[in-house]
Order: structure tokens, then C-alpha cells, then sequence
């Protein structure tokens, strides 16, 4: 089955900066990569995804780049605001018709103002 | 926020006992999948509902079972708890793919299980 790596763990930076999150994953199959924000006590949140046939996405601060070669996806957030404080997830989902993510262990994004 | 809703909030049981969940998915999915999140972790995938039938499973035993109904809620069921069983279970709702690709998980705020 799917395996997805997710680092680093805990991220800690600057407001203003940028952050960088990487995830791999091992089924060349997978074809599907989406990125979840959960704050502390609440859902996961679906803030941007990617799919195979394109390397790159933005929306506004927000980018994921998807290398299908090396097997790996980043999300690239840029000018970081406290709000962006929480964990975010990355998965992969493998095709064969039940669509069924595998997720990342998560990244404890802390931004200080 | 998502259409998704889940009850109850909390559940507190004791080891042995029974416990059901229960998931209303979003309007137009008709796709139903339930998730284990263990603190500090990411959700865990258990099974999967489509067509009122099971389309995937994790690597969770047979005392964890689910439902859907032609509504397109579901229930998740866990029998004989154990304490390893407290966690965040997590429902998402989804179009199945063969909607158009839309696959995009949309989940509920979850339902914190505490098994003492």
C-alpha cells in the first residue's frame, strides 16, 4: 500500500517568512495530493491540492509543487501571519477506484509574531 | 465550514462496551469515509461507504463496522472497546470518482471517543 513521509514535524518561524512542508510518497499510482489545515480542536480543512498531470498550484500565499519523478509534493507558504499557526497534513490517494487517502503524520506550523 | 456533520461531540465508555457514530454527509457526496486520529498523529483511514456497501478498509479489525444509508449518512460501530480506541474519529464526504474526479474529501468536526 501507500506510504507517505511528512517533514519536518514541527516547523517554527517568523511572521513574514516562508514555510516549506515535504511529503513523500511510494505508490507511483498515486495521483491525487491534497493538503489539510487543522487548527487545535477542529476539522481538518482542505486548503489546496494538486494532481498528477501538473508540477505546480498557487492560491494567493499558498503553492504545492508535485516532482511525479522523485515522488514528492511540498506546500510553500509564503509571508506567514499567526493565523497560519496550526497542523498541516499532506496525503496521497492511490487510484483503483476506491480513492483512499494516505496521510502524512502532520507539521506543527508555529508562526511568531 | 463543511456540510458535514457528526454526533455526538464527545463519548465517554468503558472497556468492553459498545459504541455508535454517526456521520450526515454533505449535500450532493455520496461517499462516506471514517477516520481514526490518534492525538498528535494523522487520521488513520478505517473503510470507506459507497452504494450502502464498503468500497476500501484500513488495517482495522472486524469489530470496527460501518453503515450507509440510501440518505448517504453512515454509522461507524466499534465493539468490545479498548482503551487504544480513544481517539478522534473523523467522517469525510466525497463524490466517487466516477462523478468526474471529484474526490476531494470534505471532513466533519469529528467525534472525541474516551475509552477508560
Amino acid at each position: 500500500g501507500e506510504n507517505v513521509e511528512q517533514h519536518p514535524s514541527t516547523l517554527s518561524v517568523q511572521e513574514g517568512d516562508s514555510a516549506v512542508i515535504k511529503c513523500t510518497y511510494s505508490d507511483s499510482a498515486s495521483n491525487y495530493f491534497p493538503w489539510y489545515k487543522q487548527e487545535l480542536g477542529k476539522r481538518p480543512q482542505l486548503i489546496i491540492d494538486i494532481r498528477s498531470n501538473v508540477g505546480e498550484k498557487k492560491d494567493q500565499r499558498i503553492a504545492v509543487t508535485l516532482n511525479k519523478t522523485a515522488k514528492h509534493f511540498s506546500l510553500h507558504i509564503t509571508e506567514t501571519q499567526p493565523e497560519d499557526s496550526a497542523v498541516y497534513f499532506c496525503a496521497a490517494l492511490s487510484g483503483g477506484g476506491s480513492y483512499i487517502p494516505t496521510f502524512g503524520r502532520g507539521t506543527s506550523l508555529i508562526v511568531h509574531p | 465550514e463543511t456540510g458535514v456533520t457528526q454526533s455526538p461531540t464527545h463519548l465517554i465508555k468503558t472497556r468492553g462496551q459498545q459504541v455508535t457514530l454517526r456521520c450526515s454527509s454533505q449535500s450532493g457526496h455520496n461517499t462516506v469515509s471514517w477516520y481514526q486520529q490518534a492525538l498528535g498523529q494523522g487520521p488513520q483511514f478505517i473503510f470507506q461507504y459507497y452504494r450502502e456497501e464498503e468500497n476500501g478498509r484500513g488495517n482495522f479489525p472486524p469489530r470496527f463496522s460501518g453503515l450507509q444509508f440510501p440518505n448517504y449518512s453512515s454509522e461507524l460501530n466499534v465493539n468490545a472497546l479498548e482503551l487504544d480506541d480513544s481517539a478522534l474519529y473523523l467522517c469525510a464526504s466525497s463524490v466517487h470518482p466516477t462523478g468526474g474526479g471529484r474526490e476531494t474529501q470534505y471532513f466533519g468536526p469529528g467525534t472525541r471517543l474516551l475509552v477508560l
